[in-house]
C-alpha cells in the first residue's frame, strides 16, 4: 500500500515563531496535495490544495501568508506555519494523493505557547 | 457544494450489540471512503466503496454504498471493545479532488 511519512509527530513552540512540516510519500509520487486540520472533537477541515510546481490554493478563511505550503517535489510536500499563536494550535495531517487512493500522514499535534 | 452528514454523531453501546453509522452526501458521487480514528492518531483506512450496491466487510465491520439514495451504512456486528474509536466516513467529488468528511461519529463500546 502507499506509505506516508510526516514529521514531526508532536511539536511545542513559543509565539511568534514558525513550524515546518514535512510530509513525504515513500513509494508514490504525489501529483496533488492536500492539508487537512482537525481540532479537537470535529472533523477534519481541509486547508489547502496544492500540485507539484504549482502555487496552492487555499480554502476560505485561511491566510496563505500564515500557511506556507511548498510542494517542490512529487515525494515531498511542506506546510509552514508562520508567526504562530495559540489559536492555531491543531492537529495537522496530510494526504497525498497519486492514483493510489487516499492515504494519510501520521499527523503533527502543533501547541502553541 | 457537497455536505456530508453522518448520524449518530455519538454512539455508546454495550459489547454484543450490533449498530449501524449512517453516512447521507448530497451530490452525485461513486466514490465513498470509511476511516477509523483513534485518539491522538491519524486515519485508518477502512474501506473504499466504489460503486453502487458495494458491500464490503472486515472482521464486525460491513460497509455498503447506494449511489442512488446518495447513503452509506456502516454496520457494526456483536460489538466489541476494540472498536470504541471515531468513524469517518468522506466523499470523492470527481476523480482525485479532495475529499469532504463527515462530522465523525464517537462509538464507545462498553463492556
Amino acid at each position: 500500500g502507499a506509505v506516508v511519512s510526516q514529521h514531526p509527530s508532536w511539536v511545542i513552540c513559543k509565539s511568534g515563531t514558525s513550524v515546518k512540516i514535512e510530509c513525504r510519500s515513500l513509494d508514490f509520487q504525489a501529483t496533488t496535495m492536500f492539508w487537512y486540520r482537525q481540532f479537537p472533537k470535529q472533523s477534519l477541515m481541509l486547508m489547502a490544495t496544492s500540485n507539484e510546481g504549482s502555487k496552492a490554493t487555499y480554502e476560505q478563511g485561511v491566510e496563505k501568508d500564515k500557511f506556507l505550503i511548498n510542494h517542490a517535489s512529487l515525494t515531498l510536500s511542506t506546510l509552514t506555519v508562520t508567526s504562530a499563536h495559540p489559536e492555531d494550535s491543531s492537529f495537522y495531517i496530510c494526504n497525498p494523493v497519486g492514483g493510489r487512493g487516499y492515504t494519510f500522514g501520521s499527523g503533527t499535534r502543533l501547541t502553541v505557547v | 457544494e457537497l455536505k456530508v452528514e453522518q448520524n449518530p454523531l455519538f454512539l455508546s453501546m454495550q459489547e454484543g450489540k450490533n449498530y449501524t453509522i449512517y453516512c447521507n452526501y448530497s451530490t452525485t458521487s461513486d466514490r465513498l471512503y470509511w476511516y477509523r480514528q483513534d485518539p491522538g492518531k491519524s486515519l485508518e483506512s477502512l474501506f473504499v466503496l466504489l460503486s453502487n450496491g458495494a458491500v464490503k466487510q472486515e472482521g464486525r465491520l460491513m460497509a455498503s454504498l447506494d449511489t442512488k439514495a446518495r447513503l452509506s451504512t456502516l454496520h457494526i456486528t456483536a460489538a466489541v471493545h476494540d472498536l470504541s474509536a471515531t468513524y469517518f466516513c468522506a466523499v470523492e467529488g470527481t476523480s482525485g479532488s479532495r475529499l469532504t468528511f463527515g462530522e465523525g461519529t464517537q462509538l464507545t463500546v462498553n463492556p
